[in-house]
């Protein structure tokens, strides 16, 4: 099925601990997007990519960083766990035109940072 | 600063209606998104206006007043099933580069 799909769905990790969250998408997508979601808070975003072999900071970049290995994946990396980076993390994708289609989400990477 | 404000809470009743607003305070406006999560679950659009007025698509409306900053998705004939989150989002540039700028999301909360 088309769509995004991330993976793990589930981790655990000791603070200092390193881990990449893996994010491809199948829609031919341009831009795609990594969000934080903490209870309350809504979504938050870590990185975007415009387009292949760029990325950019949004508005929670701190501790994190990204490749866009290709057009489909786009990965998210924590370099040393905290405990403040416990959350949900979507990755997401859009088409380039057509703003009444939306963004396409992943189904999440719930981490746990103890 | 940019913000949007959404209640974070509202009950209904199954069948009812329910109106969830939007307010928005943005450096750029191109339009007003919505999107539904379920617990658990990741975020599925459900609508968009660029241009004022109603927008229907079964039993969701959207809304949209740029004069007045403001928005509102409306469901109609309230199912269990429609117990959800819902975000608002404004879309803050043109198709060739813009972000999403999110609402803290409504809790609803549906009861027999």
């Amino acid at each position: 099925n088309a769509g995004v799909t991330q993976t793990p769905k589930f981790q655990v990790l000791k603070t200092g601990q390193s881990m990449t969250l893996q994010c491809a998408q199948d829609m031919n997508h341009n831009s795609m997007y990594w969000y934080r979601q903490d209870p309350g808070m809504g979504l938050r975003l870590i990185y975007y990519s415009a387009s292949e072999g760029t990325t950019d900071k949004g508005e929670v970049p701190n501790g994190y960083n990204v490749s866009r290995l290709n057009k489909r994946e786009f990965s998210l990396r924590l370099e040393s766990a905290a405990p403040s980076q416990t959350s949900v993390y979507f990755c997401a994708s859009r088409p380039e035109q057509g703003a009444g289609v939306g963004y396409t989400f992943g189904s999440g990477t719930r981490l746990t940072v103890v | 600063g940019q913000s949007l404000e959404q209640p974070s809470e509202v009950t209904a009743v199954e069948g009812a209606i329910v109106q969830i607003n939007c307010t928005y305070q943005t450096s750029g406006f191109y339009g007003l998104s919505w999107y539904q999560q379920h617990d658990g679950g990741a975020p599925t659009f459900l609508s968009y206006n660029a241009l004022d007025g109603l927008e229907e698509t079964g039993r969701f409306s959207s809304f949209l007043s740029r004069s007045d900053s403001y928005g509102y998705l409306l469901l109609q004939e309230l199912q269990m099933k429609d117990s959800a989150s819902y975000f608002c989002a404004v879309r803050d540039g043109p198709d060739s580069n813009y972000q999403l700028i999110w609402g803290a999301g409504t809790k609803l909360i549906i009861k027999p």
